[in-house]
């Protein structure tokens, strides 16, 4: 079974609105990395945290992290169309070497 | 530009036929995988290798095996492939976790290739 899942499996905004994913996850974790997926394409990384890390930023994005409830969130404010994407949490396993992915949160940005 | 590269982007192939999905990487990553992504399960990882001549089973590794002879080529294969393996299938590289050089376990994939089994 995935490591990772997201919720919601799919979300549509309007342009200007913040959009919120969430990620929970099962074992102990490392870090935990967020990527982004345009159509048909491959996977490009967001932003990583790391596991004694509550918070980070980068740009419009705000990544959260809560180990004791194992999960994490995903911010993306002020939406613009092109963020139109699908969304991934991946977790990298204590230990090293392995990287989990979850099934992925759709959004669409409605312009 | 730093990248990963896919050979092929799209494939038809026929059960039972042998294939073979090359990726190579220019950033001398240790880490190289091959995931399989299909709708509704996400990134499913096959196999990964963490150096050269190295090879581990991932979550999905029945039908499939990997070769590794040279640090920046991973290759997967598909001995008999099956309808079952209709798929995206996506290379990543990343640095070992063990580097000290920022971006360590950071995956850069490739475009991806998809398979189509008849």
């Amino acid at each position: 079974s995935q490591q990772g899942e997201e919720d919601p499996q799919a979300l549509s905004i309007q342009e200007g609105e913040n959009a919120t994913m969430n990620c929970s996850y099962k074992t102990s974790i490392n870090n935990l990395q967020w990527y982004r997926q345009n159509s048909g394409r491959g996977l490009v990384h967001l932003i990583l945290i790391r596991s004694n890390e509550r918070e980070k930023h980068s740009g419009r994005l705000r990544v959260t992290l809560d180990t004791s409830k194992k999960s994490s969130s995903l911010l993306i404010t002020a939406s613009r169309a092109a963020d139109t994407a699908s969304y991934f949490c991946a977790t990298g396993l204590q230990g090293g070497f392995k990287t989990i992915f979850g099934a992925g949160t759709r959004l669409f940005v409605k312009a | 530009d730093v990248k990963v590269t896919q050979s092929s982007r799209y494939l038809v192939k026929r059960t039972g036929e042998k294939v073979f999905l090359e990726c190579v990487q220019d950033m001398d990553h240790e880490n190289m995988f091959w995931y399989r992504q299909d709708p509704g399960l996400g990134l499913r990882l096959i196999y990964f290798s963490y150096d050269v001549k190295m090879k581990e089973k991932g979550d999905i590794p029945e039908g499939y095996s990997v070769s590794r002879e040279k640090k920046e080529r991973f290759s997967l294969i598909l001995e008999s492939a099956s309808t079952n393996q209709t798929s995206m299938y996506l290379c990543a590289s990343s640095r070992s976790h063990l580097s000290r050089l920022p971006g360590a376990n950071v995956l850069t994939f490739g475009a991806g290739s998809r398979l189509t089994v008849l």
